[in-house]
């Protein structure tokens, strides 16, 4: 089974440049997560979609970023402007629905270097 | 909300030697624990989880943890590490929020297995 894919692996931008993520969850998994991991800390929720609908996106800086998961599948993640403290790593993950015993399965993430 | 406290930002500990990483959370009415393992540039990998029944879960790599509901802990054990041991540990608790199913990640404990 192929596990989550995302792409690109690194990318080093200049501040108030734009940026995007994709990712491309597990086949059949109706649940889909972005975290945030800054160096030092564990993974902060931005958003989380089941289907194509958002379920929770209360952690996520609307001014700047913004996310989508057009027909259920591949999900992209977007930041305009990009600002110094948006360097982490972003990790994107799924389950194959929202429950409480359900496993998230992770990406590798993109680490973003934002200069 | 729900938080995780990891107590240990980092632990060092040599080779074969046994080795405890703690984890806390605050009370809620139900939730469900994890620990996840992070090698260098790499995504989240799941332990083990605890979702009910016996309060001594097993996972992968020879790792245990015990789950402790009047102490709302969840510390994860091994008997003797190896140098492939060395990652970032991440503990997690799931719980039911508004409309969803939240799960939230501590800060990380960091060992380093020492030859």
């Amino acid at each position: 089974e192929a596990g989550v894919a995302q792409s690109p692996r690194y990318k080093i931008i200049e501040k108030r440049q734009s940026v995007a993520f994709w990712c491309n969850p597990i086949s059949g998994h109706a649940t889909l997560y972005w975290y945030q991991q800054i160096l030092g800390q564990g993974p902060k929720l931005l958003i989380q979609f089941q289907n194509n609908g958002v379920v929770d996106d209360s952690q996520l800086p609307k001014d700047r970023f913004s996310a989508e998961r057009l027909k259920g599948v591949d999900s992209t993640l977007k930041i305009q402007p990009a600002k110094l403290e948006d360097s982490a790593v972003y990790l994107c993950a799924s389950s194959a629905w929202d429950g409480m015993n359900t496993e998230a399965f992770f990406g590798q993430g993109t680490r973003l270097t934002v200069v | 909300a729900q938080s995780v406290t990891q107590l240990d930002s980092q632990v060092p500990v040599f080779e074969e030697a046994p080795v405890e990483l703690r984890c806390n959370y605050s009370s809620s009415v139900s939730v469900y624990l994890f620990w996840y393992v992070q090698y260098p540039n790499q995504g989240l990998q799941l332990l083990l989880k605890y979702l009910s029944g016996s309060t001594l879960v097993k996972g992968i790599n020879g790792f245990e943890a015990e789950f402790n509901k009047s102490q709302t802990s969840f510390h994860l054990r091994k008997p003797s590490v190896h140098i492939s041991d060395t990652a970032e540990y991440f503990c997690a608790v799931k719980y039911s929020g508004a409309g969803s199913y939240q799960l939230t990640f501590g800060k990380g404990t960091k060992l380093s297995v020492i030859p």
